[in-house]
């Protein structure tokens, strides 16, 4: 079975400074990746996908993830924070039968002034 | 323009209750997905459905049930065979590739808070 972990529950960063935040899966075959974001109250937006290919993917909102298959993960990453990225990420993992997504627990953002 | 609804977007129940959450697309999306959130928690898949008139239990379907009449609509009901039902539901849809069951993008509603009173 798949799992996605993503090991910080909270992350605050100032505005203007980098952001990582981390997702490990576990999963047989070559996984499908997604990273989501939601605003408090809302949906869920999709940032960015993995299916194949390049494993430095483009986002929107200038966020970007690098799929490293040696430590099974799928790092979110963006180089400059703006206020309005305080939100909860969600990572999930895609089999490749069935459409099924399996999300990791969540990392809170918070952006300080 | 396309989109998942949602309604209402809060709803209350009193204990002993059946209610139902509505969820629409025009997507002309196959598949639609039924997910609860927790606070602090991931997305868990209570139902699922890649056909109209079939659906499958996720991995916390008890005390829900899900129908799937029309391919833009899958309806919840909570029933009140739920113990712990207050909740944010989520709906979701994507295309099915055709011929296979790739897995490809979800695209989500914006949701429905449930508080039983």
């Amino acid at each position: 079975a798949q799992s996605v972990t993503q090991p910080d529950i909270h992350i605050t960063v100032s505005e203007g400074a980098s952001l990582e935040l981390r997702c490990n899966y576990s999963y047989g075959a070559t996984p499908y990746l997604f990273w989501y974001v939601q605003s408090p109250g809302q949906g869920l937006q999709l940032l960015l996908k993995y299916f194949s290919g390049d494993t430095l993917v483009q986002g929107i909102k200038g966020f970007e993830a690098e799929f490293k298959r040696s430590q099974s993960s799928f790092n979110l990453r963006k180089p400059s924070v703006h206020w309005s990225d305080a939100a909860e990420y969600f990572c999930a993992v895609g089999a490749n039968a069935g459409n099924m997504l399996t999300f990791g627990g969540g990392t809170r953002l918070m952006v300080k002034p | 323009d396309g989109g998942i609804t949602q309604s209402p977007k809060y709803l209350f129940r009193k204990e002993g209750q059946n209610v139902t959450l509505s969820c629409e697309q025009n997507l002309n999306h196959d598949a639609m997905y039924w997910y609860r959130q927790d606070p602090g928690q991931g997305l868990r898949l209570i139902y699922y459905s890649q056909i109209v008139n079939d659906f499958q239990k996720g991995d916390i379907a008890e005390g829900y049930s899900v129908s799937r009449e029309k391919k833009e609509s899958f309806p919840l009901t909570v029933t009140s065979a739920q113990k712990n039902p207050t909740a944010f539901y989520l709906c979701a849809s994507n295309i099915r590739t055709s011929g296979s069951y790739r897995t490809d993008t979800q695209y989500f509603g914006p949701g429905t808070r449930l508080t039983v009173l």
